[in-house]
C-alpha cells in the first residue's frame, strides 16, 4: 500500500513564525509531490508543486524534496491568521503507474 | 468564470435511494477524477478518466459508476445509497494523467445520507 504520512497536528504558530509541515512517503517510485492548502469546508487549493530534491520558494512559501529520505517539507516564512487551514501533502508512482495519494493533512493554527 | 463546478453543492437523502452528481471543467484539460473526503478530511481518490477513458479505479462498491460523456464533464452515480457513503465528494482535473499534473478541486458536494 502506497502511503504518503503526516502528522494531523494542529500545529499551533505565533502570527510572524515559521510554520514547518512535514510529510513523508512510503512508494520510492514517487516523481512528484503537491502540497494543498484547504480551508474549512473549502475544496483543496493547489500552492506549491515540486519535482526535484532541494528547495522551491514562492513568495513566503518554500517546498522541500529530498528523495533518499522519502521526505517532503513546506515552510511557510511570516505566517499569518489567514495560513490557518490544513495543508494536505499528495504525491503518488511514477508514470502509467501513478494514483494521486493524499496524506490525512496537517491542521495549522496561526494566533494573533 | 468557475473552472471545475459540481452540482448539486449538498445532497441530503434517504438509504436506498439513487442520486448523481455532476461535474464539469472549463479547463481543457484531459483528465478528471473523483475523491471521496470522509468525516475525518481523509482524501481518498475513487475515479479517474482520461480523454473519457477510466485509468483509475480504485476499491469502490460497484454501487458507484462514473460516467465521462466527454472530456469535460466526469459525472457520478450512487446506487443503493448507505449510511457509510455520507462524505463530501470532490471532483478534480489536471492537464494529463500522469504524476507531474497538478490538480484543480471543484467546490465539493456534501452528501448526508439519513
Amino acid at each position: 500500500q502506497k502511503e504518503v504520512e503526516q502528522n494531523s497536528g494542529p500545529l499551533s504558530v505565533p502570527e510572524g513564525a515559521i510554520a514547518s509541515l512535514n510529510c513523508t512517503y512510503s512508494d520510492r517510485g514517487s516523481q512528484s509531490f503537491f502540497w494543498y492548502r484547504q480551508y474549512s469546508g473549502k475544496s483543496p487549493e493547489l500552492i506549491m508543486s515540486i519535482y526535484s530534491n532541494g528547495d522551491k520558494e514562492d513568495g513566503r512559501f518554500t517546498a522541500q524534496l529530498n528523495k533518499a529520505s522519502q521526505y517532503v517539507s513546506l515552510l511557510i516564512r511570516d505566517s499569518q491568521p489567514s495560513d490557518s487551514a490544513t495543508y494536505l501533502c499528495a504525491g503518488g508512482g511514477s508514470g502509467g503507474s501513478y494514483i494521486p495519494t493524499f496524506g490525512r493533512g496537517t491542521s495549522l493554527i496561526v494566533h494573533p | 468564470d468557475t473552472a471545475v463546478s459540481q452540482t448539486p453543492k449538498y445532497l441530503v437523502t434517504q438509504m436506498g435511494n439513487d442520486k448523481s452528481i455532476k461535474c464539469e471543467q472549463n479547463l481543457g484539460h484531459d483528465t478528471m477524477y473523483w475523491y471521496k473526503q470522509d468525516s475525518k478530511k481523509f482524501l481518498k481518490i475513487m475515479f479517474s478518466y482520461n480523454n473519457k477513458e477510466l485509468i483509475i479505479n480504485e476499491t469502490v462498491p460497484n454501487r458507484f459508476s462514473p460516467k465521462s460523456p466527454d472530456k469535460a464533464h466526469l459525472n457520478l452515480h450512487i446506487n443503493s445509497l448507505e449510511l457509510g457513503d455520507s462524505a463530501v465528494y470532490f471532483c478534480a482535473s489536471s492537464p494529463g494523467q500522469g504524476s507531474s499534473n497538478e490538480q484543480y478541486f471543484g467546490p465539493g458536494t456534501r452528501l448526508t445520507v439519513t
